[in-house]
């Protein structure tokens, strides 16, 4: 079945460090792709998505690219800030039924 | 606008007891979902709905019970806890044209003595 890998964390970066976050999936249709950013003691919120081959989502400064080759979908921001600190969750639709499938979570720590 | 509502935020149950997590979202949704998040497990699908009366099952759904009576609610049930369905339970929500973006409650913290 459908399935998402996820870079093992936990993620520690120093302020304004380079961040990239890989993400693989195994589909047998064309999924959506999608990257879900969960804060402290909150519920999962949407941080970007990609809903096609070759597309690019962004938000608030991160960065991800729906690669069809590589089935990947690797999140990336230039300049990190403490308040980027968060657990971050790839994710694929599954079509028609709309369920999405989540991979682990990978856990960032921004210092200053 | 409330968004999707979870209660109760934390909640301890002895093994064998029954208790019902409640999801209600004010946005219309057809959709609607129950996830648990394990560490290292990342969300594990327990049921969804698709409308009203409609409800079926997803990657875990053993030990939990839905329903989906009205639009607005789609309540969990334990009918009789074990300590394996110690976790953090999520609701989601989405709209007919929602391109599969999920909404979700703040999440319910339930631990199994």
């Amino acid at each position: 079945g459908d399935s998402v890998t996820q870079m093992e964390g936990p993620v520690t970066l120093s302020e304004e460090a380079f961040l990239t976050i890989n993400c693989t999936y195994t589909a047998t249709g064309y999924p959506s792709l999608f990257w879900y950013v969960q804060y402290p003691g909150e519920g999962l919120q949407l941080l970007l998505k990609a809903t096609k081959a070759d597309d690019k989502g962004s938000n608030k400064g991160f960065e991800a690219t729906y690669r069809k080759e590589t089935t990947s979908f690797h999140l990336e921001k230039g300049s990190v800030q403490v308040s980027d600190s968060a657990v971050y969750f790839c994710a694929l639709s599954d079509g028609a039924g709309g369920k999405l499938i989540f991979g682990q979570g990978t856990e960032l720590s921004v210092k200053p | 606008n409330a968004g999707v509502t979870q209660t109760p935020k934390f909640q301890v149950l002895k093994t064998g007891q029954s208790m019902t997590l409640q999801c209600a979202q004010d946005m219309n949704h057809e959709y609607m979902s129950w996830y648990r998040q394990d560490p290292g497990m990342g969300l594990r699908l327990i049921h969804y709905s698709v409308g009203a009366g409609i409800t079926d099952q997803g990657e875990v759904p053993n030990g939990y019970n839905v329903s989906r009576s009205t639009t607005e609610d789609f309540p969990l049930r334990l009918l009789s806890a074990a300590p394996s369905q110690t976790s953090v339970y999520f609701c989601a929500s989405r709209g007919v044209s929602g391109a599969n973006v999920l909404t979700f409650g703040a999440g319910s913290r339930l631990t199994v003595l």
